[in-house]
């Protein structure tokens, strides 16, 4: 069946790195642009970061542009966000997130979702 | 705009029917997609495109646009159903995407 499963969450320093990886199952990853959502305790989603399925284009929030990036390698089927000078307030579970269209990202959304995996943020 | 208004919390009778809105500028241009999220699990996909449902969901969810507002039907709410509902959908400049701030669900 069709899986995202996450992984590299934890627990960080103010100012460190994380590299968060999102394993892709069931379906032909390569095709398909990919989402990374994030959601802070008790608070609502949060898009973070997209990136299209081939020759990758790439698109962030002001939240995160120029600290986060997002890649992937489609021999691994795997989707990653790198996270440098991580601040308090990127404390959230971060989901990544597969997009409806093919050669995407498109207009309909993401219907699948990983389980998340929990970055922490704390002195 | 670069923002989606959702009402805080919404609630309905059991058995009866419920819309939830969703507002800002982009959806004159994007459609609208709208997530289910129950506590402690991630979002599940419920409605896309013009009014369209993935495999699974049931047909008493459907969704409508007009203007800058979208909405989320649900025609007899089911116990089921209560969680937090999330509108998603491009930015006006189509280079970000945006969520609305949710809307909790009281299933009475």
């Amino acid at each position: 069946q069709v899986q995202l499963v996450e992984s590299g969450g934890g627990v960080v320093q103010p100012g460190g790195s994380l590299r968060l990886s999102c394993a892709a199952s069931g379906f032909t990853f390569s095709s398909f642009a990919m989402h990374w959502v994030r959601q802070a305790p008790g608070k609502g989603l949060e898009w973070v970061a997209a990136i299209s399925s081939e020759t990758p284009k790439k698109y962030y929030a002001d939240s995160v542009n120029g600290r986060f990036t997002i890649f992937r390698d489609n021999s691994k089927d795997t989707l990653y966000l790198q996270m440098n000078s991580l601040r308090v307030e990127d404390t959230a579970v971060f989901y990544c997130a597969k997009d409806v269209e093919s050669s995407g990202p498109g207009n309909y959304g993401m219907n699948v979702w990983g389980q998340g995996t929990t970055v922490t943020v704390s002195s | 705009s670069s923002e989606l208004t959702q009402d805080p919390a919404v609630s309905v009778a059991l058995g009866q029917t419920v819309r939830i809105t969703c507002q800002g500028d982009s959806l004159r241009t994007f459609y609208a997609s709208w997530y289910q999220q129950k506590p402690g699990q991630a979002p599940l996909f419920v409605i896309y495109g013009e009014n369209n449902r993935p495999s699974g969901i049931p047909d008493r969810f459907s969704g409508s646009t007009s203007g800058n507002t979208a909405s989320l039907t649900i025609t007899g709410a089911q116990a089921e159903d209560e969680a937090d509902y999330y509108c998603n959908s491009r930015d006006s400049s189509g280079n970000h995407w945006l969520f609305g701030g949710g809307t909790k669900l009281t299933v009475l």
